[in-house]
């Protein structure tokens, strides 16, 4: 079965760019995987799903700032003029036939 | 607009059995083709999939927890169940139904379950 893999922690400073990555496992660069969202103490919101060649698609109300890009086994985040509300946690997914997985999650702080 | 409320005790004892529902509004689960799931996480700690369902009663469970899980739908009330038997402290944690599409699209509030005599 696939298993995903992030870093624990990122930062970025108010108004930059962060990059996010989750890797997945070998023989599983093809799969498609969502990301999600989760500010303290609240529920983990949907933010897209990202395919192998990079192609996305967003949840309903996601802001422009956040999209996705991908190569190879990765799959990157991308959050632009980050915001102080984007201070969360960001757990990557994947599935397939028999199972479905998350990552460990990228605790995200804005400087 | 779909949303998705869970409900059940905030507290179980060791070994009984937890039971939680997802009440679905928005749309009838019987005439989706989506999968519905549970999807749990520990106090500190990441996501851990429990198990998902279609509407035709149809399921499928993390191999972990397999043998303690069952899932089943109810579409005359437009809920779907979660029931995990021989509850432990390592249970304890929030317990969220979701949508489940390419990716878990929708998810509810979640409901915090604690497992302690």
């Amino acid at each position: 079965q696939p298993v995903l893999t992030q870093s624990a922690s990122a930062s970025a400073s108010l108004g930059a760019s962060v990059r996010l990555t989750c890797t997945l496992s070998r023989g599983h660069a093809s799969y498609i995987i969502a990301w999600h969202q989760q500010q303290p103490g609240k529920a983990p919101r949907y933010l897209m799903n990202l395919q192998f060649r990079g192609v996305y698609s967003k949840g309903s109300g996601v802001p422009d700032r956040f999209s996705g890009s991908s190569s190879g086994a990765d799959r990157f985040l991308v959050i632009s003029n980050v915001q102080l509300e984007d201070e969360a946690d960001y757990f990557c997914e994947t599935w397939d036939s028999t199972t479905r997985v998350f990552g460990g999650g990228t605790k995200l702080t804005v400087l | 607009q779909v949303q998705l409320q869970e409900s059940g005790p905030g507290l179980v004892r060791p070994s009984e059995t937890l039971s939680l529902s997802c009440s679905v509004s928005g749309v009838s689960i019987s005439s989706t083709t989506y999968y519905w799931g549970w999807i749990r996480q520990p106090p500190g700690k990441g996501l851990e999939w429990i198990g998902s369902v279609y509407n035709s009663g149809n399921s499928y469970h993390s191999a972990s927890l397999k043998s303690r899980v069952i899932i089943s739908i109810d579409a005359s009330s437009n809920q779907f169940s979660l029931h995990l038997t021989s509850m432990t402290a390592a249970d304890t944690g929030v317990y969220y139904c979701a949508r489940q599409e390419d990716g878990f699209d929708i998810w509810g509030q979640g409901t915090m379950v604690t497992v302690s005599s």
